[in-house]
């Protein structure tokens, strides 16, 4: 099956820096990779996927690039603020929503004011 | 749109006693729903998917028996957590595949299930 490693497990940043979360997979049959943003005691929370015919997709200050032949994404953050502050969870899995979604761990990033 | 909408938001039962948590799709139809659950800490694992008018699909070693589910309605599913335990006490979230592009999961707010 697939598996998903995520580092780092905790990151902090000044307010306005970059943030970079890095995920590996597995199953090279994996063509979809969505980013979640889980604040304490809520579920996650769709911020932005990827389709593995993409590249790079953008949206205003979060971004996430794929490389299909290294099995690689990450997820940038531009201009942080203190309520970006929450976990992260990177995915992946063959087909959308519907087929089986495998989590990475979660990075913790913490946005010091 | 794409609303998952879950019910308890925290729930507290005794040992022995079941517990059903209503995961709903309140702004679209959701003809599969996943169940997840989640430790303090850690990432989220499938339990199983929520299959409408059909058996429910187990994860490995997740017991059939003891985390009953539900989809009755395109709508709305149910996870009951048969004769609890202390380690049951965990965070359960479902989730729904929105019916749009490639599908996204949207999760409810999760149910924080304390067995004392």
């Amino acid at each position: 099956g697939e598996n998903v490693e995520q580092h780092p497990s905790t990151l902090s940043v000044q307010e306005g820096d970059s943030a970079v979360i890095k995920c590996t997979y597995s199953d090279s049959a994996s063509n979809y990779f969505p980013w979640y943003k889980q604040e304490l005691g809520k579920g996650p929370q769709l911020i932005i996927d990827i389709r593995s015919n993409v590249g790079e997709k953008k949206d205003q200050r979060i971004a996430v690039t794929l490389n299909k032949t290294a099995k690689h994404f990450s997820l940038h953050i531009t201009e942080t603020q203190p309520e970006d502050s929450a976990v992260y969870f990177c995915a992946a899995s063959r087909g959308g929503g519907y087929q089986k979604v495998t989590f990475g761990i979660g990075t913790k990033l913490q946005v010091i004011p | 749109g794409a609303v998952v909408s879950q019910h308890p938001s925290w729930v507290i039962c005794k040992s022995g006693t079941s517990v059903k948590i209503e995961c709903r799709s309140l702004d679209f139809q959701a003809t599969t729903m996943f169940w997840y659950r989640q430790f303090p800490k850690q990432s989220l694992m499938l339990m199983a998917t929520s299959n409408e008018g059909s058996k429910a699909t187990y994860e490995q070693g997740v017991e059939k028996d003891k985390f009953l589910i539900n989809h009755a309605s395109l709508t709305l599913s149910t996870l009951t957590v048969t004769s609890a335990h202390p380690e049951d006490s965990s965070f359960y979230i479902c989730s729904a595949p929105a019916r749009t592009g490639d599908s996204p999961l949207h999760f409810g707010n999760g149910t924080r299930l304390t067995v004392t």
